[in-house]
């Protein structure tokens, strides 16, 4: 079965750039879309963006765009990179199958908290 | 953007009760709504898609029922590995969640 696993950095600084990583185990990067969501007390679940093997993306227009989602199909990964980052970005970043194509998201990588402090 | 509202945002049951959350949508989504089960520090789990079809693995005591803006998921009898936090989500534009209902046990 698929298998997400996650990583990256748990602390960033104001105005730096924040990355993660999702490597996919257990299958393959075709034929599905990708996603990227996060989770905060403020904000609850908010989908950040999808991205298929071919590099197509979809962002969720309700967000700014500082978000950019890319794709190694070679390393079956793909991973998330915010810009500018601030105390408001704080949250538990996931990875997960699926998205506005698919429709629903599953499964889930096991989440990343990351905190947005200097 | 499609606002989706929870109730109630957190409810208190015994082991066998009968558990229902609700989900309203803004404006219409026909079916184009899932729900998902998430334990303390775990991911979300789907559970429920297209409002009514039970995912694979998820106990038959769970159901899920709706359309247009009025959505309910259903515990036939709640189970103790039941207790955790349940989320709506649609899809019809663009992707937005619910708010949450915390199930706990009394």
């Amino acid at each position: 079965q698929v298998q997400l696993q996650q990583w990256g950095a748990g602390l960033v600084k104001p105005s730096e750039t924040l990355s993660l990583t999702c490597a996919v185990y257990g299958g393959s990067l075709s034929n599905v879309y990708w996603s990227w969501i996060r989770q905060s007390p403020g904000k609850g679940l908010e989908w950040i963006g999808e991205i298929n093997h071919f590099g197509s993306t979809n962002y969720n227009p309700s967000l700014r765009s500082r978000f950019t989602i890319s794709v190694d199909s070679s390393k079956n990964q793909f991973s998330l990179t915010l810009h500018s980052v601030t105390a408001a970005d704080t949250a538990v970043y996931y990875c997960a199958r699926g998205g506005i194509v698919t429709t629903f998201f599953e499964p889930w990588g096991q989440g990343t908290p990351v905190t947005v402090s200097s | 953007d499609i606002q989706m509202t929870q109730s109630p945002s957190s409810l208190s049951a015994s082991v066998g009760d009968r558990v229902t959350i609700t989900c309203q949508a803004s404006q219409d989504i026909t079916t184009y709504l899932n729900w998902y089960q998430q334990k303390q520090g775990k991911a979300p789990k789907l559970v429920i898609y297209d409002a009514s079809n039970l995912e694979k693995g998820v106990p038959s005591r769970f159901s899920g029922s709706g359309s247009g803006t009025h959505f309910t998921i259903t515990i036939s009898s709640l189970q103790p590995e039941d207790i955790a936090t349940y989320y709506c989500q649609q899809y019809d534009n663009n992707i937005s969640f619910g708010g949450g209902t915390k199930v706990e046990l009394k």
